[in-house]
């Protein structure tokens, strides 16, 4: 298993630019969850899919975030315009929303700077 | 509101020390998850352990250990024997009850541990 793969893994964007950042989930798992880490505010949830259907988007900063998954396999957060206080790590993590025996797996992150 | 404290920002010990790190959760739900995580200074985040509420045994794995206690809303987690590869922020989550099933994770502030040799 590949795990939940990320890309890309560090970006340096210019403020005002758009910025996309990509996940691909661990076959199978049916929710898929777009967390920020920075050191003010920690880990916290940005928006969650159950299925492809957004559950709870109530972690989206501003109208400036989205995020879509257009199948089970693939998702974008996309930050347009970006400013530097986007600047944080973003996961993103997949899980089988059932009672399994495995928590959340996430990928490796990106590294998000916007100067 | 659903709530996780780690009152421990920073901890040092030095190696072959047992060091164990609290964790304090706020739910209503009567069926909740607990998680462990490490992240070590590379960043990903490391799964550890994934308790239910159902479940109050403690669980050993290797040095590792974890007591789930109820009562006081607390699940903890030892290191027994410390090393210097166990120096890592380490993050205990609480999952909401989503229609019976794990829902979003609301992780706490985390805890640094530092291990010296």
């Amino acid at each position: 298993d590949a795990g939940v793969i990320q890309s890309p893994r560090h970006e340096v964007t210019e403020m005002g630019q758009e910025v996309t950042l990509r996940c691909k989930p661990i076959s199978g798992h049916n929710s898929l969850f777009w967390y920020r880490q920075t050191m003010m505010r920690g880990l916290e949830l940005l928006i969650y899919f159950n299925n492809n259907v957004p559950i709870d988007d109530s972690g989206m900063p501003e109208d400036r975030f989205s995020a879509k998954m257009p199948n089970a396999s693939f998702s974008t957060l996309k930050i347009q315009p970006s400013e530097p206080r986007d600047s944080a790590v973003y996961f993103c993590a997949s899980s089988l929303a059932h009672r399994g025996p495995v928590g959340y797996t996430f990928g490796s992150g990106t590294r998000l700077t916007i100067v | 509101a659903q709530k996780v404290t780690q009152a421990q920002t920073e901890i040092s010990v030095v190696e072959k020390e047992d060091v164990t790190l609290d964790c304090v959760y706020e739910t209503r739900d009567t069926t909740y998850y607990l998680f462990w995580y490490k992240q070590p200074p590379s960043g990903e985040l490391v799964f550890l352990i994934r308790r239910n509420s159902f479940d109050e045994q403690n669980e050993i794995s290797g040095r590792y250990s974890w007591n789930f206690q109820k009562s006081t809303s607390s699940f903890n987690f030892t290191i027994t024997a410390s090393q210097v590869v166990d120096s890592a922020v380490y993050f205990c989550a609480l999952s909401e009850n989503y229609g019976g099933s794990q829902g979003n994770l609301i992780f706490g502030k985390g805890t640094k541990l530092s291990v010296k040799p």
